[in-house]
């Protein structure tokens, strides 16, 4: 059974940059897409972008765009996000899921790391 | 991108109760060439990650709870809790699927009441 297990919580000053890791075990890494997916303290859940690893390239929400970096490890099975010049209401925890199916194509997300909680203050 | 919204906001029911959560998205979710409506229901519980419940908005994901259905087509779909367990009180989304960026409902929170 594919588990996704995500690095830990993070404090980080505004204007600052996080990195989360998420690494997958137990079961095929390169061809599914991994999704990153946010939740802000008493918000929603927000998908911020993605990335097939066997193919590099990834998506991200046109919100993130210049600020978020994703990309991929397949030598390890980890994936990565890093979100630069962090403002306060980027407090959330930082989530990874995994696609239900491999390919690319739409699909929902079956299976989802542990969460990590970044806070941003001064 | 497309807009989806829950209703209602949060829903109090009696344990063994039906619970109905509604999701209606911005535009249709159905792809006509292979029917398939893209539209999945989540449960998230504190502490924990979510975890999906449907897709293909009415099919059950494997080793939940057949009291969890889903239903609707196009744009307008429905979660319903047949008989309302304790362990069943959570924030419930839905979410297209069918274009990127995925979207998420605001999430229904439901109680026991």
């Amino acid at each position: 059974q594919v588990q996704l297990v995500q690095s830990g919580a993070e404090v980080k000053k505004p204007g600052s940059s996080v990195k989360v890791s998420c690494k997958a075990s137990g079961g095929t890494f390169r061809s599914y897409t991994i999704n990153w997916v946010r939740q802000a303290p008493g918000q929603g859940l927000e998908w911020m972008g993605g990335i097939i690893p066997m193919y590099g390239a990834a998506k991200s929400a046109e919100k993130y765009r210049g600020r978020v970096t994703i990309n991929a490890d397949e030598s390890t099975s980890t994936a990565y996000m890093e979100l630069s010049s962090l403002r306060s209401e980027d407090t959330a925890v930082y989530y990874c899921a995994r696609d239900r199916e491999p390919g690319g194509t739409l699909w929902p997300f079956d299976i989802w790391g542990q969460g990590t909680m970044v806070t941003v203050s001064s | 991108d497309i807009v989806m919204t829950q209703s209602p906001d949060s829903l109090a029911v009696s344990l063994g109760e039906r619970a109905t959560i509604n999701c209606k998205s911005s535009q249709s979710v159905l792809y006509s060439s292979n029917n398939h409506n893209y539209l999945a229901w989540y449960q998230l519980k504190p502490g924990q990650p979510p975890k999906l419940l449907i897709y293909w908005a009415s099919t059950r994901e494997s080793g939940v709870p057949d009291r969890f259905s889903g239903s609707g087509s196009g744009t307008d779909f429905t979660l319903t809790i047949s008989s309302l367990q304790a362990e069943d009180v959570a924030v419930y989304y839905c979410q297209q699927y069918y274009t990127t960026p995925p979207t998420f409902g605001q999430g229904t929170k439901l109680e026991i009441k």
